[in-house]
């Protein structure tokens, strides 16, 4: 079963950095691509960013661009997310997504809360 | 920057057949996937490809692509049923690769 339990959420003053990490298991992890997904209080899904299976190629989302930068390590089954100058428009709740390839569709985790406040 | 567009809210009562569309320019080049996610879940795919239903995923639901419309189809809606849906896709210049509907809520009156 495919499980993907994201961690390093937390409450952050703005201006500051976070790291947010996924820990995949239940499938061959550097076979797929992975995406982060956020989703603001009573808000919609936002793609924030993805990264190819042998990290070859990163895309970003407009709205973090410059500021996050999404990395794997396929050795320990696990995917990052590193978000420096943190906004309050970053406050969300961010997930994990495994892409299945050939237009399979996404497998979600649970989620990491983000909290950007002073 | 590329938008797919879906209503707000869809009210529907049991046993009927709740639609929920979504348009977007590059949709007759990139296919379409819905999501469904209800209060405090993560969301969980129910259509890929424009049309195709995972495993698990019970026959009520179907998808369909018509132009630039691709469209989700609840027949026989149930009180379960009541949650948030969103449509994925991607414009056709790489320039966005993954974008999202801004949801659909379904009331099961």
């Amino acid at each position: 079963e495919v499980q993907l339990v994201e961690s390093g959420g937390g409450l952050v003053q703005p201006g500051r950095s976070l790291r947010l990490s996924c820990a995949a298991s239940g499938f061959t992890f550097d076979d797929y691509a992975m995406h982060w997904v956020r989703q603001a209080p009573g808000k919609g899904l936002e793609w924030v960013s993805g990264i190819t299976w042998n990290s070859g190629s990163m895309g970003y989302a407009d709205s973090v661009k410059g500021r996050f930068t999404i990395s794997r390590d396929n050795a320990k089954n696990s995917l990052y997310l590193q978000m420096n100058s943190l906004r309050a428009e970053d406050m969300a709740l961010y997930y994990c997504t495994k892409d299945m390839g050939f237009g399979l569709g996404w497998v979600w985790g649970q989620g990491t809360l983000v909290t950007v406040s002073s | 920057s590329y938008e797919l567009t879906q209503p707000p809210s869809v009210s529907v009562s049991p046993g009927q057949t709740a639609r929920i569309t979504c348009s977007g320019d590059a949709l007759p080049k990139q296919y379409a996937y819905w999501y469904q996610q209800k209060p405090g879940q993560a969301p969980v795919l129910i259509i890929y490809k424009d049309s195709e239903r995972p495993s698990g995923i019970p026959e009520r639901f179907s998808g369909s692509s018509s132009g630039t419309t691709v469209t989700l189809t609840i027949s026989g809606v149930q009180a379960e049923d009541e949650a948030d849906y969103y449509c994925q896709s991607a414009d056709s210049s790489g320039a966005y690769p993954v974008v999202f509907g801004g949801g659909t809520k379904v009331t099961v009156l």
